[in-house]
């Protein structure tokens, strides 16, 4: 089942402006991680909040978390054009009988377009 | 060295082919990843590999077939695909299979079944 679904689908923005993009899941989450793809390239790792963190920052980046509503959000400021890319929320989620196969499952991803 | 290598970056196969896609990961990572990935859509998990065994299948058809031949590569095995099996399939490495590791990608094998 999926978790984590995203919006907008889509965001186009001009550079300088703020991006932000919503999360929302629904069980419950150890950690809830945000990815970025840059066309049909691999998923690079842009940071992870704790499910008992509501809020970090990494460099232009701050992400939330609310954990009484399943949902997170990214904020980007000061954009520019190399942040164009899709991003995706992804969520921890435990196997049956617990243990150690946690696997990560992805929303649907916010397509971010940074005009120059 | 952070980097996860997948070979080929490009596939073309018959559905009748035998092929196999390979990801390599030189950091000490003791879980390994098979995702697949359809155009605008986000990464669906495949296979978990961790210390070596198989610890997740996600339901995926027989004619996909992982194998792990040591803690630095992973293999995926493909036979008898199907169009509608092209995709862009991505590899990816962590530490190891808790919740709180990061995932690291490779760029991925695109691969269309004709």
């Amino acid at each position: 089942s999926q978790q984590g679904e995203e919006d907008p689908q889509a965001l186009s923005i001009q550079e300088g402006e703020n991006a932000t993009m919503n999360c929302s899941y629904k069980t419950s989450i150890n950690n809830l991680q945000w990815y970025r793809q840059n066309s049909g390239r691999g998923l690079v790792h842009l940071i992870l909040i704790r499910s008992n963190e509501r809020e970090k920052h990494s460099g232009r980046l701050r992400v939330t978390l609310d954990t009484s509503k399943k949902s997170s959000s990214l904020l980007i400021t000061a954009s520019r054009a190399a942040d164009t890319a899709s991003y995706f929320c992804a969520t921890d989620e435990g196997r049956m009988g617990g243990g150690s196969n946690y696997k990560l499952t992805f929303g649907k991803g916010t397509l971010l377009t940074v005009n120059p | 060295d952070t980097e996860v290598t997948q070979t080929p970056k490009h596939l073309v196969m018959g559905m009748t082919n035998k092929k196999s896609l390979k990801c390599e990961q030189h950091m000490g990572h003791r879980a390994m990843y098979w995702y697949k990935q359809k155009a605008k859509k986000p990464p669906e998990l495949m296979f978990v590999y961790s210390y070596e065994k198989l610890s997740i299948n996600e339901s995926v058809p027989s004619r996909f077939s992982p194998e792990c031949p040591n803690s630095s590569l992973l293999n995926l095995h493909l036979h008898a695909l199907q169009p509608e099996d092209s995709a862009l399939y991505l590899c990816a490495s962590s530490q190891s299979s808790r919740p709180q590791e990061t995932q690291y990608f490779g760029p991925g094998t695109r691969l269309l079944v004709l």
